[in-house]
């Protein structure tokens, strides 16, 4: 166990509904990034946040937005759902950033919510 | 990041040491190799890192060529436990960590009884 926290676990949506994903990172973590992982493939990078700010993204369009609140904990919001966002969604916490520490490379997931977009 | 190259598959007996290289040829000065795991319904789990020297922690021993282009992860004495995937990742230090972990498709390990 990482002591991250996702939910829910399960969700059923319909194409273009709106969806908000949470999580509780580790205690003492600053640091969340989120993760698209489609049907055997690797987890894909959405974005990260970083003391409530954005700090990168990856090639994820816009209607992908998050939230990082000041106890650290995170949303994923996405808007006009396709039938490709379908996945499993992971957030993973982490310590620091760059400059000295290495620790956000060490990484701790959370069993992901797997959603499903008919 | 550089990028890495794995095997799709892999099989090993319980009880035997599991083997799974990593091609690196790209990597840099800077830049750390990284393994995770990721077992069926799970999200990935952090097993070790490595620059140049080899590491050994309660999960597994890293061994990284003298010239860094490849590297090798050993679990010791695997078991049934220890099927999953294993993700082969190259980072650095620099940049923040804006761009996230770089998965690829890793090697699927199956432990076999």
């Amino acid at each position: 166990e990482t002591g991250v926290t996702q939910s829910p676990t399960h969700l059923i949506k319909t194409r273009g509904q709106q969806v908000t994903l949470r999580c509780s990172s580790q205690s003492g973590h600053n640091t969340v990034s989120w993760y698209q992982q489609a049907l055997g493939q690797g987890p894909q990078f959405i974005f990260q946040y970083y003391r409530e700010e954005e700090n990168g993204r990856g090639n994820f369009p816009p209607r992908f937005s998050g939230l990082q609140f000041p106890n650290y904990s995170s949303e994923l919001n996405v808007n006009a759902l396709e039938l490709d966002d379908s996945a499993l969604y992971l957030c993973a916490s982490s310590s620091g950033l760059a400059g000295g520490t290495l620790s956000y490379n060490e990484q701790f997931f959370g069993p992901g919510t797997r959603l499903t977009v008919l | 990041d550089a990028k890495t190259t794995q095997p799709p598959s892999m099989d090993c007996a319980e009880g035997r040491a599991a083997n799974l290289p990593c091609n690196h040829s790209t990597i840099s000065g800077n830049e750390y190799v990284y393994w995770y795991r990721q077992i069926h319904s799970q999200g990935p789990q952090y097993i070790i890192h490595g620059l140049k020297n080899n590491e050994t922690n309660e999960m597994a021993s890293l061994i990284i060529t003298e010239d860094r282009k490849s590297s090798t992860l050993i679990l010791p004495h695997a078991t049934l436990r220890d099927t999953a995937v294993y993700y082969c990742i190259v980072r650095g230090n620099s940049g923040g960590g804006a761009d996230g972990l770089t998965f690829g498709k890793g090697t699927h390990l199956i432990i076999q009884p």
